[in-house]
Order: structure tokens, then C-alpha cells, then sequence
């Protein structure tokens, strides 16, 4: 299986600052990747695929980056309504992995 | 407006069965590949099953193979999952979400509230 490494487990960031969240691929997955922001008590929400493609609805804040092994999330002016958990997933291959989730909060 | 409603779960003693319904609208629902995936309490993601857009493959996460089993019905716009052999490992919320087309994984679009399954005696 590919394992995800998701970096940082928590985040603690101000208003209007831009946060980074990084995943690592165990393997190349040539772009295969999407990112999830689940608010507390809230099912999964699609906001990245293809690792830098931005869901329909998404605010353009949001942006994805990254190839091969390195991927990452980057929210620009932090907003109240970002407090979420963040997931990285593979789709590259069966079965489909998530990395372990960030946990951002405000400061 | 894309939904997924699911129901079926509750408290289950270990070695015991549940089966899990979700019914889709607001898209063509036999054009999509559709999964399961779960999350413990507390815990992260965890994928648990796909099935073909025509239910003609389906896919499993090693841990459930040969006690569960993905199904649906596109008439009904419904999907299901049959849970056997339990284990208190496997108490978790499911969530089924919306996959892709053809045979291949793709990214999660849409995922239903989840219902939470717990196995405990």
C-alpha cells in the first residue's frame, strides 16, 4: 500500500496569515492526490484533486502544488470558517490511503 | 444538489451482522463508481470498499475482505453495505461517498453526514 505522511499533525495560525500543509507520497503518484478540509462534526469535503485542481465552490484562497512525491496545501488569509481537520488522499492505486489529517486552529 | 443519505448503523455485539444503506440524488447515479469510507472515533480516513459505476467489480481494503460486501442497486439509486463477522476494530462512522468512472481509484466529490457503527458486547 502507499503510505501518506501528512506534516503538521496540528497548526496553530492568526487571521489573514497563509498556513502550509505538506504530504509525502511513499511512492510516486504522478499528481494522483487530493486534499479534504472536514470541519468538526462535518462529513469530508472535497476542496483539491489532481493535486492542484480546486473543487467546484472552492474559494480561490485555496490552492494545491506539488509532484512525484511531495504535495501540498496552501490556504492564503487564514479565515475563522478555515478551523478544520486537512486530509491528504492517494488515488494513484488500490487501495486508495489518507495521510493521518492536520488539525489547524486559530491563535 | 448532490446528496447521499445513509442509515443502517447502531450498536452490534462482535461476530455479529449490519448492513448499511445509502441513497444517492442529485446526479446520474449508475454513472459513478460509488465507496465506503469510514472513520473512527477520534481517528482519520480510512477507505473500506468501492464498487463499479455497473456493479460489475468491486474492490476491498485487506482488513475487510471475505466479511464485507459492496453492493447496489441503480434502479433504486441505492448502495450498500453488507457488514458480517464484526469486530470492535470496525466501530467507526461510514460515510459512502461518490467516486469516479471507470475502474481505476479516483477522488472522493461528494460524501454523505456518515452513520456511526459501533461494536461493543
Amino acid at each position: 500500500d502507499i503510505q501518506m505522511t501528512q506534516s503538521p499533525a496540528s497548526l496553530s495560525a492568526s487571521l489573514g496569515k497563509t498556513v502550509t500543509i505538506e504530504c509525502r507520497a511513499s511512492e510516486d503518484i504522478y499528481n494522483g492526490l487530493a486534499w479534504y478540509q472536514q470541519e468538526p462534526g462535518k462529513s469530508p469535503q472535497l476542496l483539491i484533486y489532481n493535486a492542484d485542481r480546486l473543487h467546484t465552490g472552492v474559494p480561490s484562497r485555496f490552492s494545491g502544488s506539488g509532484s512525484g512525491t511531495q504535495y501540498s496545501l496552501k490556504i492564503d488569509s487564514l479565515q475563522s470558517e478555515d478551523v478544520a481537520s486537512y486530509f491528504c488522499q492517494q488515488y494513484y492505486d488500490y487501495p486508495p490511503t489518507f495521510g493521518g489529517g492536520t488539525k489547524l486552529e486559530l491563535k | 444538489e448532490v446528496q447521499l443519505v445513509e442509515s443502517g448503523g447502531g450498536l452490534v455485539q462482535p461476530g455479529r451482522s449490519l448492513k448499511l444503506s445509502c441513497v444517492a440524488s442529485g446526479f446520474t447515479f449508475s454513472d459513478y463508481n460509488m465507496a465506503w469510507v469510514r472513520q473512527a472515533p477520534k481517528k482519520g480516513l480510512e477507505w473500506v470498499a468501492t464498487i463499479s459505476y455497473d456493479g460489475r467489480r468491486t474492490y476491498y481494503r485487506d482488513s475487510v475482505k471475505g466479511r464485507f460486501t459492496i453492493s447496489r442497486d441503480n434502479a433504486k439509486r441505492i448502495l450498500h453495505l453488507q457488514m458480517d463477522s464484526l469486530r470492535p476494530e470496525d466501530t467507526a462512522t461510514y460515510h459512502c461517498a461518490r467516486d469516479g468512472h471507470g475502474y481505476t481509484p479516483n477522488w472522493f466529490a461528494y460524501w454523505g453526514q456518515g452513520t456511526l457503527v459501533t461494536v461493543s458486547s
